[in-house]
């Protein structure tokens, strides 16, 4: 699978866009990327999803470039509830299971 | 719809002792995980069950065992507990391994277990 590197920590205002960065340059043309985010102890959420084209769902958006080195994720509207740590995740399953979340980005969201 | 469920929460162990993680789903998916996450962390893959009756070996399974009882539930053992194997272990599920849409996994809320 395709490492990914994320910035550390993020700011974001509250009602402002959140722009949460990934690049993932050693991707293969057979993989996803994946989004997930953790909400302070709780279990990881899955977020949103993509291969190639720009997703949207009632979440976020994903943004992938055209090249596919890099993602970026968008959280239109930020509250304070979305402050958590944000993970990029790009993997082929086929018939495996690995995978490695990294430390991801922590969002905090400042009123 | 319960989704992923854990048992214990919380357990403490003495260096040596056993016990047995549980988890079950109830969204009839086919693929299940065992994770651990150490404080300030990431999650790092335990091991895997693609389908009823496989497992594999992830990123750190020294120390661990599973077992696939049936569709519903993958439990985690540990036969001799040791300290640093202190950490939150989650367990999650998904409909498939293969990658692609329908591949997102669904976490349950954590055991945390400390070993002494």
């Amino acid at each position: 699978d395709a490492k990914t590197t994320q910035p550390p920590s993020m700011d974001c205002a509250e009602g402002r866009a959140a722009n949460l960065p990934c690049n993932h340059s050693t991707i293969s043309g057979n993989e996803y990327v994946y989004w997930y985010r953790q909400i302070h102890s709780q279990g990881p959420q899955y977020i949103i999803h993509g291969l190639k084209n720009n997703e949207t769902n009632e979440m976020a958006s994903l943004i992938i470039t055209e090249d596919r080195k890099s993602s970026t994720l968008i959280l239109p509207h930020a509250t304070l509830r979305d402050t958590a740590v944000y993970y990029c995740i790009v993997r082929v399953w086929t018939n495996a299971g690995k995978s490695t979340f990294g430390d991801g980005t922590t969002l905090t969201v400042k009123p | 719809n319960a989704g992923v469920t854990q048992t214990p929460k919380f357990q403490v162990l003495k260096t040596g002792q056993s016990m047995t993680l549980q988890c079950a789903q109830d969204m009839n998916h086919n693929s299940m995980y065992w994770y651990r996450q150490d404080p300030g962390m990431g999650l790092r893959l335990i091991y895997y069950s693609a389908s009823e009756g496989t497992t594999d070996k992830g990123e750190v399974p020294n120390g661990y065992n599973v077992s696939r009882l049936n569709k519903r539930e993958f439990s985690l053992r540990l036969e001799s507990a040791a300290p640093s194997q202190t950490s939150v272990y989650f367990c999650a599920s998904s409909e498939s391994t293969a990658g692609g849409p329908g591949d997102e996994q669904f976490f349950g809320p954590g055991t945390r277990l400390t070993v002494l």
